[in-house]
């Protein structure tokens, strides 16, 4: 069981690249979740799905897209990267709703130059 | 539009001190408030405290809701080195969103 998984652990993107950020989860989770973390800044959420096929945004969804295909992957794609997006990203899941306990990923280190 | 803050922002204690940081939310449709701890790495779950139980004590640490305030404590006792990290509290409603705080560092001296 290796709960929530991302890759790549780091990533540096030039001004105006694509990626895309990988989440994964093998705990038959209905919720996942992105969140960026800047300092001083607590945890943002970016997107949000509460089961496949249906996503949503949180509070800062420029810039990204995300889908939800099936219940364990949720990737997160940056379509045109900017300095602006420069942070720590994670994901996480819960089972039944965002309001229960929530497991997160190790965390995605992105640098835009 | 939903928000969570907390406070102090950063707090430095010694070794054996008792601390109290401070969560508030204004939060449509509320359903639950989670503590989490952040060591470096990805958020930790501490407590979930929703309107059925407003108490929560693992240990050393305890958290109370207060429905009325709109708010809600973590206390920890006797603080260790160990102890050291960054707070966070977090807000759910029944839209499906979890809204986070700016976070509390908490420096704990030997």
């Amino acid at each position: 069981n290796a709960g929530v998984t991302q890759t790549p652990k780091f990533q540096v993107l030039k001004t105006g690249q694509s990626m895309t950020l990988q989440c994964a989860q093998d705990m038959n989770h209905e919720y996942m979740s992105w969140y960026r973390q800047d300092p001083g800044m607590g945890l943002r959420l970016i997107h949000y799905s509460v089961g496949a096929g249906i996503t949503d945004q949180g509070e800062v969804p420029n810039g990204y897209n995300v889908s939800r295909s099936t219940t364990e992957d949720f990737p997160l794609r940056l379509l045109s990267a900017a300095p602006s997006q420069t942070s720590v990203y994670f994901c996480a899941s819960s089972y039944g709703d965002t309001g229960a306990e929530q497991y997160f990923g190790p965390g995605t280190r992105l640098t835009v130059t | 539009e939903d928000k969570v803050v907390q406070s102090p922002l950063s707090l430095v204690v010694h070794e054996g001190d008792t601390v109290t940081l401070n969560c508030s939310y204004e939060v449509t449709n509320f359903r639950s408030l989670l503590w989490y701890k952040q060591e470096k790495k990805a958020p930790t779950f501490l407590f979930m405290l929703t309107s059925s139980g407003i108490e929560k004590k693992s240990g050393r640490l305890s958290s109370i809701l207060d429905k009325k305030e709109l708010s809600s404590i973590l206390n920890i006792t006797a603080t260790q080195t160990g102890d050291s990290a960054i707070y966070l509290c977090a807000s759910s409603s029944n839209t499906g969103k979890l809204i986070f705080g700016q976070g509390t560092t908490l420096q704990v001296k030997p």
